[in-house]
């Protein structure tokens, strides 16, 4: 079945340094896929998000390419800030939109200033 | 436009007691989840319906669990007796249904404790 697979956490880092988290999927056909985000005492809110081969999905300085050759869809940011400090989970939509998004089990980002 | 709207937003109460969480979908949406987050299990989905109808209920921990949708908007999540464990944030998300790519709102979810 499908699945996503992404780097566990926790990631700290240093307010303005450079951030990935990989993400990597297992699925049949074309998958649109997504980063989501949790603040604190909240719940999941979307990202951004990439529905064919080399498309690029941004928000709020956030970025990913959907790279088809190597299954994945990493999250980059050139400069976090402390109020980046959340839960960031990577999913996937199979073909059909009849099913529920398959989830990743999150990464936990702490930026200190 | 409003977004999913869950109630009870804290829920606390003693072990045996009912407990009823409710979801509200967004105006349009047909496909509706229910998940459990625990620090120990993370994100688990727990159900989810189509066109008001169950599809898959495999993630509902046990019979104490139910879920209905009485109507296309409205959603309720029931634990009767309610457990020590059954301590968790609960949401729920909706979305379109047939969209693939779209995206999957969710709920600021319950935060239940059982004593």
């Amino acid at each position: 079945g499908d699945s996503v697979t992404q780097m566990e956490g926790p990631v700290t880092l240093s307010e303005e340094a450079f951030l990935t988290i990989n993400c990597t999927y297992t699925a049949t056909g074309y998958p649109s896929l997504f980063w989501y985000v949790q603040y604190p005492g909240e719940g999941l809110q979307l990202l951004l998000k990439a529905t064919k081969a080399d498309d690029k999905g941004s928000n709020k300085g956030f970025e990913a390419t959907y790279r088809k050759e190597t299954t994945s869809f990493h999250l980059e940011k050139g400069s976090v800030q402390v109020s980046d400090s959340a839960v960031y989970f990577c999913a996937l939509s199979g073909n059909s939109g009849n099913t529920p998004l398959v989830f990743g089990k999150g990464t936990r980002l702490s930026v200190i200033a | 436009d409003a977004g999913v709207i869950q109630s009870p937003r804290h829920e606390v109460t003693e072990m045996g007691q009912e407990v009823t969480l409710r979801c509200k979908l967004i105006s349009g949406h047909n496909s509706l989840f229910w998940y459990r987050q625990t620090m120990m299990r993370g994100l688990e989905l727990l159900i989810y319906f189509n066109n008001n109808v169950p599809i898959d209920d495999s993630g509902m921990p046990e019979d104490r669990f139910s879920a209905k949708m009485p109507n296309a908007s409205f959603s309720t999540l029931k634990i009767q007796p309610s457990e020590p464990r059954d301590s968790a944030v609960y949401f729920c998300a909706s979305r379109p249904l047939g969209g693939a790519t779209d995206t999957q709102y969710f709920g600021p979810g319950t935060r239940l404790t059982v004593l």
